[in-house]
């Protein structure tokens, strides 16, 4: 079973900094990472996927890497806004199905 | 619409009583997915479906759970004599293919008194 850590719980930082979160999953065998955001009280916004065959994925001023080797990802996220604030989980599709496996998340506070 | 839509946005029961929730999925998006999100648990995987049938049901809590997908479409997730333990949000989402990108919806919260 896939198991996905995301360090750290909390970040806060304050506006214009860029942003660093980290997700370390298990099995390497995954076959897609998936980065969403969640406002308080909403459903997930998904980000950015990376498959498998890929190393890294950006949007706008995010940027999503994938080391299937060492069993990580790491998104990041430039010149931080107050409107980045929100809680970011990354999630692994393993390559026999599909659905993903959360990591419990990183809540990040950006200070204006 | 555009996206992933699920009904009700909020549902309150009372222990013992059955609920359904509804997911409309984005049109032409053969697979669904129902997720659960709970303070203790996380988020955590309960059954996927390909077109109408089930290949998995392997997160589904209990036999009090079930799920159906009508047309390729729309899907209900039934829950029979609700527990405390049972309240969460609900979450659906869907994907274009089986290995593709997953969208979600706002989700269900539901409250088990």
């Amino acid at each position: 079973k896939q198991e996905v850590t995301q360090i750290p719980a909390a970040l806060s930082v304050p506006e214009g900094e860029n942003l660093v979160l980290n997700c370390s999953f298990t099995d390497s065998a995954i076959y897609n990472l998936q980065w969403f955001r969640q406002d308080p009280g909403k459903g997930l916004t998904s980000l950015l996927l990376i498959q498998s065959s890929q190393r890294e994925q950006t949007s706008g001023r995010l940027n999503a890497s994938l080391d299937k080797s060492s069993g990580r990802s790491t998104l990041y996220i430039a010149a931080s806004q107050p409107g980045d604030s929100a809680t970011y989980l990354c999630a692994g599709a393993g390559s026999n199905d599909y659905k993903l496996s959360f990591g419990a998340g990183t809540t990040v506070t950006v200070r204006a | 619409g555009a996206g992933v839509s699920q009904s009700p946005s909020n549902k309150v029961t009372e222990k013992g009583k059955d609920v359904e929730l509804r997911c409309d999925p984005i049109s032409g998006h053969t697979a669904l997915y129902w997720y659960r999100q709970s303070l203790g648990q996380g988020l955590e995987f309960l059954i996927y479906f390909q077109g109408n049938s089930a290949p998995d049901k392997s997160g589904l809590p209990s036999d009090r759970f079930s799920a159906e997908r009508t047309g390729g479409s729309v899907s209900t997730l039934t829950i029979q004599r609700t527990q405390q333990e049972d309240s969460a949000v609900y979450l659906c989402a869907s994907s274009f293919t089986y290995s593709g990108e997953q969208f979600f919806g706002p989700g269900t919260r539901l409250t088990v008194l």
